[in-house]
């Protein structure tokens, strides 16, 4: 399983946009980029999934690089709501998902 | 929609009783999963379940935890006998056929084990 590589924690102002990346350097041709988040006490939600292209959302749109090696979440206009655990999991559309340890993002007023 | 309904949603037992979770997939999605979520180990997968067939459950801790499918619309996952170190959130999650890949979470069930 490629790994991935995100910040520990992040700070965001309400309003304005949260950028969350994610480095996944050993990604392979066919792995897709997941990205969940998890609001404390919550089950993990859904947010976008990508291959290779740009994709977009009601949620928040996905930026992967064109080497795939990384990637970036973006909440275009954050809300206290939005604080939560975002979790990037690189995977084969499989079974097999394996969650770390996230990035944990704070939406500050 | 309902979504992945789980049940209890909190649960306090001693140890060595038996526990019992329960978990409603969405319809129409014939994948299910089983995962637990603690402090030291974050979340891991313990079962999965292709058209109610248990395909891995390499994740399982060990023979005290057992999970069934019985149909498309239930499934458990019994602890018996349940330990202190048991005591976690286990979350029920359910997909469409492999493949499409995305995973709907349960809202969990908090277990404690005296």
């Amino acid at each position: 399983d490629a790994k991935t590589t995100q910040p520990t924690s992040m700070d965001c102002a309400e309003g304005r946009a949260a950028n969350l990346p994610c480095n996944h350097s050993t990604i392979s041709g066919n792995e897709y980029v997941y990205w969940y988040r998890q609001i404390h006490s919550q089950g993990p939600q859904y947010i976008i999934h990508g291959l290779k292209n740009n994709e977009t959302n009601e949620m928040a749109s996905l930026i992967i690089t064109e080497d795939r090696k990384s990637s970036t979440l973006i909440l275009p206009h954050a809300t206290l709501r939005d604080t939560a655990v975002y979790y990037c999991i690189v995977r084969v559309p499989e079974w097999d998902m394996r969650f770390g340890a996230g990035t944990r993002l704070t939406v500050k007023p | 929609d309902a979504g992945v309904i789980q049940s209890p949603r909190h649960e306090v037992t001693e140890m060595g009783q038996e526990v019992t979770l329960r978990c409603k997939p969405i319809s129409g999605h014939n994948s299910l999963f089983w995962y637990r979520q603690t402090m030291m180990r974050g979340l891991e997968l313990l079962i999965y379940f292709n058209n109610n067939v248990p395909i891995d459950d390499s994740g399982m801790p060990e023979d005290r935890f057992s999970a069934k499918m019985p149909n498309a619309s239930f499934s458990t996952l019994k602890i018996q006998p349940s330990e202190p170190r048991d005591s976690a959130v286990y979350f029920c999650a359910s997909s469409l056929p492999a493949g499409a890949g995305t995973q709907y979470f349960g809202p969990g069930t908090r277990l404690l084990v005296l």
